[in-house]
């Protein structure tokens, strides 16, 4: 079935680094993918989603990089803060006559940053 | 306030108990969402609605079941709870296909 899944577990950086979340996903109809953070007690957050028409988008410190010849998601984060500490996920959505738009989730990355 | 309200925050429950999860959004969206998570299983569907008439599966309906009473508002029911039905239950919205969620902030819920 399809699938999205998370390079590591656990991804520990120091504070003033660039932190790099990498992400697989299965299928190759897939055009939207999405990445949003987890705080301890929240809910996900919505940080940066790219189309499938793009290969790099852009936010405030968040940088999203979209492969799609070997179907690879990565979050960069700039000059990582203690408050980027949370777990990260990403997602996908597909397209074509099965679509329903549901996006499918990785299981999380937990980013700890050391002061 | 917030865009998508999950009520209650927190719920222990007894085993064999019918317990309702209640979720309100204020975005206008027509399609909802609920989502379990677990440790190291992350988020996992339980069922969805694209409109007031549209109600769907998701991979792990069973035991549980749901009601979309109007546009804003999407109730999820454990008929018989039981306690591996313990976990963090999220609702969320869209405004439609590839577009992302907007997330509540979630239901703790306990089954003893």
């Amino acid at each position: 079935g399809e699938s999205v899944g998370l390079h590591l577990p656990t991804l520990s950086v120091q504070e003033g680094d660039n932190s790099i979340i990498n992400c697989a996903y299965s299928n190759s109809a897939s055009d939207y993918f999405i990445w949003y953070k987890q705080e301890s007690g929240k809910g996900p957050q919505f940080i940066i989603d790219i189309r499938s028409n793009m290969d790099k988008r852009q936010g405030q410190r968040v940088t999203v990089l979209l492969n799609k010849t070997v179907k690879h998601l990565s979050l960069q984060i700039a000059a990582t803060q203690p408050g980027d500490s949370a777990v990260y996920f990403c997602a996908s959505a597909g397209t074509g006559s099965s679509n329903t738009g549901k996006l499918i989730f990785g299981q999380g990355t937990t980013l700890q940053v050391k002061p | 306030d917030a865009d998508v309200t999950q009520t209650p925050r927190n719920r222990i429950t007894k085993t064999g108990k019918r317990i309702m999860l209640e979720c309100s959004q204020t975005k206008g969206h027509d399609r909802m969402y609920w989502y379990r998570q677990d440790p190291g299983l992350g988020l996992r569907l339980i069922y969805y609605s694209f409109d007031v008439k549209d109600i769907n599966k998701g991979e792990i309906s069973d035991g549980y079941s749901v009601s979309r009473q109007a546009q804003a508002k999407f109730s999820l029911s454990l008929e018989s709870a039981i306690p591996n039905q313990t976990a963090l239950y999220f609702c969320a919205t869209s405004a439609g296909a590839n577009y992302g969620y907007t997330f509540g902030s979630g239901t703790r819920l306990t089954v003893v």
